[in-house]
């Protein structure tokens, strides 16, 4: 596709269970971040990936979290054992470089009962 | 540590109105990026006007405009002949060469009344 495609749009999940949140980079996209987006807040640096390579996790909030980018295209955002406060929008953005302009996806409305 | 601030949480104006929004930001680095983005209700991000702290001459684009005073570290974006299409909210970003991320402000909400 021509842009950042994030599926699913919508999740929600019961306390305790494990999710995971998929990012479709534009084709060619060295770069790959995620955010976390809390409601009415600006987005929050989670991590970043250069190919395949993470070299950032230091917005990662928790060990609870994880992400992955096995090929250097596709990327993964798991949470294991949701708590309500990983309620909120994830976002992913990638670019073709690392201080290039991000192109961001519409993002994953996360919600734990 | 690196911030960016918008002191103004909504605005609201008049179709064809000109609209300034707020944003300061503090860093010791001397190379950085910043930009404006637009989210509008239930759509994805995207760049608005984007200006290197090198250049001393603000970024136009159509409608949009920046006025960057890097001594005072503000970054304001002005919106002229506002239309409808611009209701949403809006974030100001930098990217910080030292911290390698970008670092957004908590938004504005602008609504543009017909």
């Amino acid at each position: 596709g021509a842009g950042v495609s994030q599926s699913p749009r919508y999740k929600v999940a019961k306390r305790g269970q494990d999710v995971a949140l998929r990012c479709d980079p534009i084709s060619g996209h060295v770069s790959l971040f995620w955010y976390q987006q809390a409601l009415g807040q600006g987005p929050e640096f989670l991590t970043y990936f250069q190919n395949e390579a993470q070299l950032d996790k230091s917005g990662l909030p928790s060990d609870r979290f994880f992400a992955e980018r096995p090929e250097g295209s596709v990327s993964t955002l798991k949470i294991q054992r949701t708590q309500q406060e990983d309620s909120a929008v994830y976002l992913c953005a990638s670019s073709l470089a690392r201080d290039n302009e991000q192109f961001f996806g519409p993002g994953t409305r996360l919600t734990v009962l | 540590a690196q911030t960016v601030t918008q002191s103004q949480p909504e605005m609201s104006v008049q179709e064809a109105e000109t609209v300034t929004l707020s944003c300061t930001y503090d860093t010791s680095e001397s190379n950085y990026y910043l930009f404006w983005y637009k989210q509008p209700p239930s759509r994805q991000m995207i760049l608005v006007i984007r200006q290197e702290a090198y250049k001393q001459q603000n970024a136009t684009e159509n409608r949009f405009s920046v006025n960057f005073q890097k001594a005072a570290k503000s970054f304001s974006l002005k919106i002229s002949d506002s239309q409808l299409g611009d209701t949403a909210m809006y974030f100001c970003a930098s990217f910080f060469q030292g911290a390698q991320k970008l670092v957004f402000g908590q938004g504005t909400r602008l609504t543009i009344n017909p």
